[in-house]
């Protein structure tokens, strides 16, 4: 099955702009949707499809992507918008399967 | 409003049994993709299975011939009936509503989670 690979943790100043990457074979042919989850809460989807946010989600959330690679912008950070981010897709491989990337800490500074 | 309410979770023995589920409302569950999805103690998110509104159903490869996915529609419930349960399925266990646009999918609607410990 496919992989999809971010960074542990990122860190960005309040009112900052910061960029979430989301690496994976399967961002060739699937679009990436990103989750924001903070502790002891059920994930919420902030991102999907080219770059359409769900009601209720604030247009600092942006996403974009460009070959294997799939970014999640946020332009001026909040301090409530620290939380894990994780990315997901469909499998590449034709088989229905989902993946999960390993997830993105955020603290904003 | 679409609201999912899992129960069922618990703590269970190595190679025991347990059935989750997952109560609908705001919208019907036969006419949806579903999916569970599972987050182990201070893990990531990990993706476990899809039934489809055709009722195809989909496994990821650790729970393969394990867990069975079903619904009820006359319940508006999901299901997940899970055997020969280990220490590392220990998790919660959230069910989503699994949105197809395009060949792409997305998980718009989560519920709150259930806890399942497997250990003796």
């Amino acid at each position: 099955s496919s992989e999809l690979t971010q960074d542990p943790a990122v860190s960005v100043a309040l009112g900052q702009t910061v960029r979430i990457t989301c690496q994976g074979d399967s961002l060739r042919s699937y679009y990436a949707s990103w989750y924001q989850q903070k502790p002891g809460q059920a994930p919420v989807l902030v991102i999907y499809g080219k770059n359409n946010r769900p009601s209720g989600i604030p247009d600092r959330f942006s996403g974009s992507s460009s070959g294997n690679t799939a970014s999640l912008t946020i332009t001026g950070a909040q301090a409530e918008d620290e939380a894990d981010y994780y990315c997901n897709s469909r499998d590449s491989s034709g088989n229905h399967l989902k993946v999960f990337g390993g997830g993105t800490k955020l603290t904003v500074l | 409003e679409v609201q999912l309410v899992e129960s069922g979770g618990g703590l269970v023995q190595p190679g025991g049994s347990l059935r989750l589920s997952c109560a609908a409302s705001g919208f019907t569950v036969s006419s949806n993709y579903m999916s569970w999805v599972r987050q182990a103690p201070g893990k990531g998110l990990e993706w476990v299975s899809v039934i489809y509104s055709g009722g195809s159903t989909y496994y990821a490869d650790s729970v393969k011939g394990r867990f069975t996915i079903s619904r009820d529609n006359s319940k508006n419930t999901l299901y997940l009936q899970m055997n020969s349960l280990r220490a590392e399925d220990t998790a919660v266990y959230y069910c989503a509503r699994d949105l197809d646009y395009g060949g792409n999918s997305c998980f718009d609607y989560w519920g709150q989670g259930t806890l399942v410990t497997v250990s003796s």
